[in-house]
């Protein structure tokens, strides 16, 4: 398995607060992504990145930011937290455009009360 | 643009049957596919994938899916269920012209009993 790892693993927060998720991957991968899983929905893109300082919207990326400023780290940010973004939050890494497989990091439980 | 359609959000079964997930797709574009597996309180974890070549591929854990591109399906099959393949099981696409990112169903738990 790629050595992806996610920090915090659980946090729950108040609404209004600013959370910053944390992903960091060891394989040199080129993209990095994140989805949030909920129930019923499978997982959905959140925003993802094709190259350090390069990303670009998801699906469901409203209330979203997202930074990459090493390969190895991509961070995902809710600029001011809501209970609609209380989910499990997992983070994605792929080799390059010529590599299709992603590869999953443990994912992080976020509760906004 | 692409989706993925899981027929079954739950399919419960006994320990030794057999099991299928069904799992179709649309697409405009030829695309490759993939199964996830992701058991309790884990992240996903590749089950199998078709990119090309023999429509019937084999995984991990004695899984095999095969690709049927006239039905746009890619139905997961094991021969004889273990407690242990209690999970949840992801269906996933991506486009195989500079494709970014996987699109995925929506889910199916597959619940083995004894």
């Amino acid at each position: 398995d790629a050595g992806i790892t996610q920090s915090p693993r659980h946090k729950v927060t108040e609404t209004g607060t600013p959370v910053t998720l944390r992903c960091h991957q060891t394989e040199n991968h080129r993209y990095m992504y994140w989805y949030r899983q909920d129930p019923g929905h499978g997982l959905r893109l959140i925003h993802y990145s094709y190259g350090v300082k390069d990303t670009d919207k998801g699906e469901v990326s409203d209330g979203y930011s997202v930074s990459r400023s090493k390969t190895e780290d991509f961070l995902l940010t809710l600029e001011s937290a809501t209970s609609s973004q209380t989910s499990v939050y997992f983070c994605a890494s792929r080799p390059g455009l010529d590599s299709y497989e992603q590869y999953f990091g443990p994912g992080t439980r976020l509760t906004v009360t | 643009a692409q989706s993925v359609t899981q027929l079954d959000s739950q399919v419960p079964v006994f320990e030794e049957a057999p099991v299928e997930l069904r799992c179709n797709y649309s697409s405009s574009v030829s695309v490759y596919l993939f199964w996830y597996v992701q058991y309790p309180n884990q992240g996903l974890q590749l089950l199998l994938k078709y990119l090309s070549g023999s429509t019937l591929v084999k995984g991990i854990n004695g899984f095999e899916a095969e690709f049927n591109k006239s039905q746009t399906s890619f139905h997961l099959r094991k021969p004889s269920v273990h407690i242990s393949d209690t999970a949840e099981y992801f269906c996933a696409v991506i486009p195989n012209q500079a494709g970014t990112a996987l699109i995925f169903g929506k889910g199916t738990t597959l619940s083995v009993s004894s």
